[in-house]
């Protein structure tokens, strides 16, 4: 039973630019939700979705922006990439509706903007 | 607006002694988890022990207790029988039951266990 992957492990964009990164979830789970780590900090939540649809989300700007698929994989978009969007991004799965406590973190994507 | 609060930034354990992280905690929710993942150097975070706002008894997993005091508003994790594995960074978090699992993290304790 694969765990949540995310993919690619390493990325390096320049200011500006847009980039997208992707994540597949556990299998059996349907919500997925996506965050940001700078350097030194605590994760931050971005947003998070289920059903396809954005249900939350936290204290980031429309830079950043979603999608989720079908078969409950999803993609993170960021664009005009400033310095500061260089962290470690975390995508982390679960199940709506379970009380379950445990969310699934994936590896992460590493995104340097210089 | 959930707050989580952890004052340590690093710790030094020798192998084999217990070891205290602290955490304390802010919310206006009646019903919320209580978690502490751990995260080695590859940026992986590791589920280590939950606590629901109303477990009357402290969460356990192994090596991993949960010293939760709801009054004080902490939820300490204690680690005994250090190991050099144990070496990571630690973040306490948060989430309420709203439906929604969104994770509330404060900034986390670097834990150093030598030989």
């Amino acid at each position: 039973d694969a765990g949540v992957t995310q993919s690619p492990t390493h990325l390096i964009k320049t200011r500006g630019q847009q980039v997208t990164l992707r994540c597949s979830p556990k299998s059996g789970h349907d919500t997925v939700s996506w965050y940001q780590q700078a350097l030194g900090q605590g994760p931050q939540f971005i947003f998070q979705y289920y059903e396809e649809e954005e249900r939350q989300r936290g204290n980031f700007p429309d830079r950043f922006s979603g999608h989720q698929f079908p078969n409950y994989s999803s993609e993170l978009n960021v664009n005009a990439l400033l310095l500061g969007d260089s962290a470690l991004y975390l995508c982390a799965s679960s199940r709506r509706g379970e009380l379950t406590y445990e969310q699934y973190f994936g590896p992460g994507t590493r995104l340097t903007v210089t | 607006a959930q707050k989580i609060t952890q004052t340590q930034p690093g710790m030094f354990v020798q192998e084999k002694e217990a070891v205290t992280l602290d955490c304390t905690y802010d919310t206006s929710d009646q019903s919320y988890g209580l978690f502490w993942y751990k995260q080695p150097s590859s940026g992986e975070m590791i589920f280590l022990i939950y606590q629901g706002s109303y477990d009357e008894q402290n969460a356990t997993e192994g090596r991993y207790s949960l010293n939760f005091q709801k009054a004080r508003k902490s939820a300490n994790l204690v680690i005994s029988a250090s190991q050099l594995g144990d070496s990571a960074m630690y973040f306490c978090a948060m989430r309420d039951f709203t439906g929604f699992q969104k994770l509330v993290f404060g900034t986390g304790t670097r834990l150093l266990v030598s030989p």
